[in-house]
């Protein structure tokens, strides 16, 4: 069935250190793909999105590319901040239209030390 | 603020009592989620809403029931709660099919069964 698989947390990190979380899907065809991010003590917030192969997500300095051929969505910031430190989530819809909703992957924390 | 509001925001219960978590939304979105976030498991799709009177059971759905009588509204009723739905809930809302449309999220509600 379909699925999200990210990489076990937490992460810990020191400012400014680079960051690479890794995210692997299975679907069919080809869905959109999703980054979430979560704030401690907030709901979860769109931070950046792919609609089709090779398509290069970017907000905040986060970026992720559109990988049908790894079926990956690997999201990476050159430069982490205290600020950074929330649980991100990786996404795709459930099919490619329709009503199903979206697929989560268990959510990866990150900790960012100054 | 997106104009989506989860209430109550905290509770705790008993086990076997019945509660309600309300989901209200004033954006007119055609879609409503309710999910449940657990340490290990992270967001799983309790039920959802596709329009008035239109729902659908996620992955979780067992002891939760739903109901969406108007669009502005989603209801999500565990009928005698148990420990194992001590959790945080989160409604969430879309303009149109989940694979073309952002979610937004609620700030969830706590809930605790003792």
């Amino acid at each position: 069935g379909n699925s999200v698989t990210q990489m076990e947390g937490p992460v810990t990190l020191s400012e400014e250190a680079f960051l690479t979380i890794n995210c692997t899907y299975t679907a069919t065809g080809y869905p959109s793909l999703f980054w979430y991010v979560q704030y401690p003590g907030e709901g979860l917030q769109l931070l950046l999105k792919a609609t089709k192969a090779d398509d290069k997500g970017s907000n905040k300095g986060f970026e992720a590319t559109y990988r049908k051929e790894t079926t990956s969505f690997h999201l990476e910031k050159g430069s982490v901040q205290v600020s950074d430190s929330a649980v991100y989530f990786c996404a795709h819809e459930g099919r490619n239209s329709g009503n199903t909703p979206l697929v989560f992957g268990k959510g990866t924390r990150l900790s960012v030390i100054a | 603020d997106a104009g989506i509001t989860q209430s109550p925001r905290h509770k705790v219960t008993e086990t076997g009592t019945p509660v309600t978590l309300r989901c209200h939304q004033t954006e007119n979105h055609r879609y409503m989620y309710w999910y449940r976030q657990d340490p290990g498991h992270g967001l799983r799709l309790i039920h959802y809403s596709y329009g008035v009177k239109d729902t659908d059971k996620g992955e979780v759905s067992d002891g939760y029931s739903v109901s969406r009588s108007k669009t502005e509204d989603f209801l999500l009723t565990l009928e005698s709660a148990t420990s194992s739905q001590t959790s945080v809930y989160f409604c969430a809302i879309s303009p149109g099919a989940p694979g073309a449309n952002v979610l937004t999220f609620g700030a969830g509600s706590r809930l605790t069964v003792l």
